[in-house]
């Protein structure tokens, strides 16, 4: 019963180095999405991939870029990263439609000194 | 940007005591969903709402979907220590499509025995 696996849990970066959030899910969803979670603002949607071979921009995309591998994978990259996107990150799977609950991963805890 | 206010944003409260959380928008939604999260972890659903003036009740929680769809409410009757949590409303809006939620900013609540 893995769901939605995350990795890392934990990250520490210096201003400028890049690093690569991998996430994949075991529920054959075809949408799978990047949120950041920033105290007071709730999860705010970075990208996000309705299907395989497609991704779109959300709410905060800047300094961010993902890849959508294949159905089960879809990794968001830092190309150098920011003190302010000092956050916890999290990658969630749902089918398309937008009744049925998205599964969220247990989180990248993510530190950019 | 079509945003979704949440409140309040914390609530600290006695055993036994009930309590509610409101979720309000000026559009309307197609699904209103509501998760909890614990520290550490992904948040989980407790519930969708779909149908404007839909109750829909998990044992003590009490969910509401306003008739216009563009608000929502959780009430807990008789709260107990293992409800603390952070409790976020989730909106998809009519118009938005692959499953793209809006988050609220959440509430934390803690119940003291």
């Amino acid at each position: 019963n893995a769901g939605v696996t995350q990795t890392p849990k934990f990250q520490v970066l210096k201003t400028g180095q890049s690093m690569t959030l991998q996430c994949a899910q075991d529920m054959n969803h075809n949408s799978m999405y990047w949120y950041r979670q920033d105290p007071g603002m709730g999860l705010r949607l970075i990208y996000y991939s309705a299907s395989e071979g497609t991704t779109d921009k959300g709410e905060v995309p800047n300094g961010y870029n993902v890849s959508r591998l294949n159905k089960r994978e879809f990794s968001l990259r830092l190309e150098s990263a920011a003190p302010s996107q000092t956050s916890v990150y999290f990658c969630a799977s749902s089918e398309a439609s937008g009744y049925t609950e998205a599964f969220f991963g247990q989180g990248t805890r993510l530190t950019v000194v | 940007t079509q945003l979704l206010e949440q409140s309040p944003q914390f609530l600290s409260i006695q055993e036994g005591e009930n309590l509610t959380v409101y979720c309000n928008s000026s559009s309307v939604f197609s699904s209103l969903q509501w998760y909890r999260q614990e520290p550490g972890e992904g948040p989980v659903l407790l519930v969708t709402v779909v149908t404007g003036g839909e109750v829909k009740k998990l044992k003590r929680l009490t969910f509401q979907f306003g008739d216009a769809r563009k608000d929502s409410s959780l009430h807990i009757t008789a709260a107990q220590p293992g409800d603390t949590g952070l409790y976020l409303c989730a909106g998809a809006f009519v118009g938005t499509s692959y499953g793209k939620l809006t988050f609220g900013q959440g509430t934390i609540l803690t119940v003291h025995p």
